[in-house]
């Protein structure tokens, strides 16, 4: 079964960089699928962060783009995300999820989510 | 628009009939897909594509499409059901977008 696991730093600080990476297991990375970061700000909705496929391409939200790095390893068949200039307003749990993908959206795989507080 | 509009809150008594709706423009190009999130949990895929739900999802959730809306309806509204329900589907630019949520309460 294919499963999805976070892991990364458990409280960063303003103008800091966020570096979180998602464990895959139960299924190759190099697969068709798209993996994807979505965040959700404590008490708020969810928000997708960006995607990439096993190629290297990569797809990110605009409002975030200019801060954020998404890659691929897959000899550790896993996937990061760098976050920076890092403010208050980042702090969310992060999900990491896999996207079944062709054509309409279907994150069907998802990580238990990890809460990063920014906060100095 | 880049957006997908749902209703903030619903409410259905127990073992009625809810239905959660979700619209934006991406709807007339690309099928929703339906995410339950419970307290303390991530979200869970609970239908796709047309209608299609995951193996484990309960037969009560079906869902449906008509121009720019999609819809999820819970059949039989049990107190499990008592969630919040994201639908997504692509932006203007093609890019996933989630609709702000709908919180069920089943009373």
């Amino acid at each position: 079964q294919v499963q999805l696991q976070e892991s990364g730093p458990g409280l960063v600080k303003p103008s800091g960089t966020l570096s979180l990476t998602c464990a895959v297991s139960g299924a190759s990375i190099s697969s068709n699928s798209w993996w994807t970061w979505v965040r959700q700000p404590p008490g708020k909705g969810l928000e997708w962060i960006g995607e990439i496929y096993h190629s290297g391409n990569t797809n990110y939200n605009p409002s975030l783009k200019s801060r954020v790095t998404i890659s691929v390893d897959k000899s550790k068949n896993q996937f990061s995300l760098n976050l920076r200039s890092l403010t208050a307003a980042d702090t969310a749990v992060y999900y990491c999820a896999r996207d079944r993908g062709n054509g309409s959206v279907v994150f069907d795989i998802w990580g238990q989510g990890t809460m990063v507080p920014v906060s100095s | 628009s880049s957006e997908l509009t749902q209703d903030p809150a619903v409410s259905v008594a127990l073992g009625q009939t809810v239905r959660i709706t979700c619209q934006g423009d991406g709807l007339r190009t690309y099928y929703a897909s339906w995410y339950q999130q419970k307290p303390g949990q991530a979200p869970k895929l609970v239908l796709y594509d047309k209608n299609i739900r995951p193996s484990g999802i309960p037969d009560r959730f079906s869902g449906s499409f008509s121009g720019n809306t999609a819809s999820l309806t819970i059949t039989g509204a049990q107190a499990e059901d008592e969630a919040d329900y994201y639908c997504n589907s692509r932006d203007s630019s093609s890019n996933p977008l989630f609709g702000g949520g709908t919180k069920l309460t089943v009373l």
